[in-house]
């Protein structure tokens, strides 16, 4: 049963707290994303990898950190320099381009509520 | 440059009824424009995505128009049903490795029985 698994479905943070959101794939994808989504707005993004040992920041990273020692896991650890990071978090991974384009494929997302 | 603009934010049609949701962007670069749906509390799903070499795409009851001089997208669901209440994202990317998505910020479709 391929896909995208994020644990946890919630989780909840008391300010000055980091935590760690997981994201895992057993789709062989190379690239990886992170994208956090607010009411009424649009996915914006975290972070990306395109290949295990490396990443990049994408437009809303101050506060957030990865890291991608393995393939299959991407996790995001929000940390207390995040100033307002309760949202909802989604994180998606992508084929090579040939197969499937530019299509990307989304876990089932976190949602993080800071207490 | 790098914005997609859509609209509307919200629609609510009744069953059977045609919703239009529109796009914009500016960046020429563009040429891969998916539109993804997505349920309260779920991770969005990709419906139907075009490149700009086509000027239309059907998918069962989602079609996407394209007007590449107007640099704009649109996406029609014909005879609408209550199931369809979602929220719809278009988004567009450009050819190349990063794969980034630039995601317009959203419609909630509501369809009325």
């Amino acid at each position: 049963d391929g896909g995208i698994t994020q644990s946890p479905k919630y989780l909840f943070r008391k300010e000055g707290q980091n935590v760690t959101l997981s994201c895992e794939q057993n789709l062989n994808h190379d690239a990886m994303y992170w994208y956090r989504q607010d009411p009424g707005q649009g996915l914006r993004l975290i972070y990306y990898s395109q290949i295990v040992n490396d990443f990049q920041k994408g437009d809303i990273a101050e506060g957030y950190s990865v890291s991608r020692e393995k393939k299959e896991s991407f996790p995001l650890t929000v940390t207390s320099a995040q100033k307002n990071p309760t949202a909802f978090y989604l994180c998606a991974s992508r084929g090579p381009s040939g197969r499937t384009g530019n299509e990307q494929f989304f876990g089932p997302g976190t949602r993080l509520t800071v207490l | 440059q790098q914005q997609v603009k859509q609209s509307p934010q919200s629609l609510i049609v009744q069953k059977g009824g045609i919703p239009i949701i529109n796009c914009a962007y500016e960046n020429t670069a563009f040429d891969y424009f998916p539109w993804y749906q997505q349920f309260p509390g779920k991770g969005p799903a990709l419906l139907i995505a075009i490149r700009p070499d086509v000027s239309e795409k059907k998918e069962g009851r989602f079609t996407i128009s394209f007007n590449k001089s107007a640099k704009q997208f649109s996406l029609h669901i014909m005879d609408s049903q209550p199931g369809d209440s979602a929220t719809y994202f278009c988004a567009a990317s450009h050819s190349g490795n990063t794969g980034k998505l630039i995601f317009g910020q959203g419609t909630t479709l509501q369809v009325k029985p």
